[in-house]
């Protein structure tokens, strides 16, 4: 059964600095692994995806996450921190590559603060 | 004009009451789905629509029933609301393809007393 681990429901840190924001996933197959991100009073919308192609991936927003399969990980990063990242991310995993069959994270808020 | 659209955005209502959740969509994706969010659980799936004649339970149906009108359009109905049903409940989209990403309306926060 799949699963996903975020390590951390709150994360702050100061603008311009570097946002690290963990999620540890459980797979019987080789997983798709996806982070969403929701604003206040928004829905989610999808910062990046894991599709096997590259094991680094680039999102939008300067986002990135890097898959690591030996540590079953897709940790996301940000270099430098913007007032405007302040937000809730949640990871996600599907075995089947589905939306159908994707198990969401408990999520992280990020605050940024000056 | 956003690409999901839910109704109402928020909803108070009683327990015992049925009520409603309604979503649009304007994507022309085959795919909807209702989720529902809860601090510190994330979002779960309630049922799911892969086309307007196969509408599949998810993680937590119990207590819901749904109804696709048409490609464009996927509600959720709770038939006798509990309290324990206050949530902000999320519409959502996706292509077909793998890997298609979901596409979400703003959300309906519905609190049953």
């Amino acid at each position: 059964a799949q699963s996903v681990t975020q390590l951390g429901s709150h994360v702050s840190v100061s603008e311009g600095a570097l946002v690290l924001l963990r999620c540890n996933y459980s797979s019987s197959v080789p997983p798709y692994l996806f982070w969403y991100v929701q604003y206040p009073n928004q829905g989610l919308q999808l910062l990046l995806k894991y599709t096997s192609a590259a094991t680094l991936v680039k999102g939008i927003n300067g986002f990135e996450a890097e898959f690591k399969k030996s540590e079953t990980s897709f940790h996301l990063t940000k270099p430098s921190a913007h007032m405007s990242d302040a937000a809730e991310y949640f990871c996600a995993v599907s075995e089947t590559g589905t939306a159908s069959k994707l198990t969401f994270g408990t999520g992280t808020r990020l605050q940024v603060t000056l | 004009d956003a690409d999901v659209t839910q109704t109402p955005r928020n909803r108070i209502t009683k327990t015992g009451k049925r009520i409603m959740l309604e979503c649009s969509q304007t994507k022309g994706h085959d795919r909807m789905y209702w989720y529902r969010q809860d601090p510190g659980l994330g979002l779960r799936l309630i049922y799911y629509s892969f086309d307007v004649k196969d509408i599949n339970k998810g993680e937590i149906s119990d207590g819901y029933s749904v109804s696709r009108q048409a490609q464009a359009k996927f509600s959720l109905s709770l038939e006798s609301a509990i309290p324990n049903q206050t949530a902000l409940y999320f519409c959502a989209t996706s292509g077909g393809g793998a890997n298609s990403p979901l596409h979400f309306g703003n959300g309906t926060r519905l609190t049953v007393t």
